[in-house]
């Protein structure tokens, strides 16, 4: 079984500034790892994945994350803000036999100050 | 492709009353899932299919909620009766022989 901790529930940082979402997996195989973005009202969508290879992973939006094994991290990261990133972000983790069963972290609430 | 639709957006209920919720996948994915997301719990998942054929529903809480998936095009969540603690917005997703990669809107559900 596989475990996801996001380790802020809150992120509040003003626009332009850079950001970085914290989050960190348990797991006794090999992993897949995703970022997900849910704006109000609506449905997940996938930001960014790590499946293999290169462990730095661009998405959409500007975003990038890196996947680091020795510390069992997949931080979230964007260099410059917008008033319209403010979202909940999640960080979920699969293992790599069963890459259908997400476990979803507890989000993180970034919100962007003007 | 107008994404994976659910409906409805809304639904409010008295309990023990049936509730069927709705789903539309993205056209040519394979995979389904249904998620129940709620403040004390996070994201949970119910259900997920594969070629229409239920693969893993040890996330169903009790034998309340039933899912079916009939053809490729349609799925249905029933919970029967309904409970106050199901209230909760519930997710469809879909994906083609992967995670879930397109989520619905999501119905919210409130069982008073």
């Amino acid at each position: 079984a596989q475990s996801v901790t996001q380790l802020d529930s809150q992120v509040p940082v003003f626009e332009e500034a850079p950001v970085e979402l914290r989050c960190n997996y348990s797991s006794s195989v090999s992993v897949y790892l995703f970022w997900y973005v849910q704006y109000p009202n609506q449905g997940l969508q996938l930001l960014l994945k790590y499946l293999s290879g290169s462990t730095l992973v661009k998405g959409i939006n500007g975003f990038e994350a890196e996947f680091n094994k020795s510390q069992t991290s997949f931080h979230l990261r964007k260099p410059s803000v917008h008033i319209s990133d403010t979202a909940e972000y999640f960080c979920a983790v699969s293992s790599s036999g069963s890459a259908r069963q997400l476990t979803f972290g507890s989000g993180t609430q970034l919100t962007v100050l003007p | 492709d107008a994404g994976v639709i659910q409906s409805p957006r809304h639904e409010v209920t008295e309990m023990g009353q049936e509730v069927t919720l709705r789903c539309k996948p993205i056209s040519g994915h394979n995979s389904l899932f249904w998620y129940r997301q709620t403040m004390m719990r996070g994201l949970e998942l119910l259900i997920y299919f594969n070629n229409n054929v239920p693969i893993d529903d040890s996330g169903m809480p009790e034998d309340r909620f039933s899912a079916k998936m009939p053809n490729a095009s349609f799925s249905t969540l029933k919970i029967q009766p309904s409970e106050p603690r199901d209230s909760a917005v519930y997710f469809c997703a879909s994906s083609f022989e992967g995670p879930p990669l397109h989520f619905g809107n999501g119905t919210r559900l409130t069982v008073t």
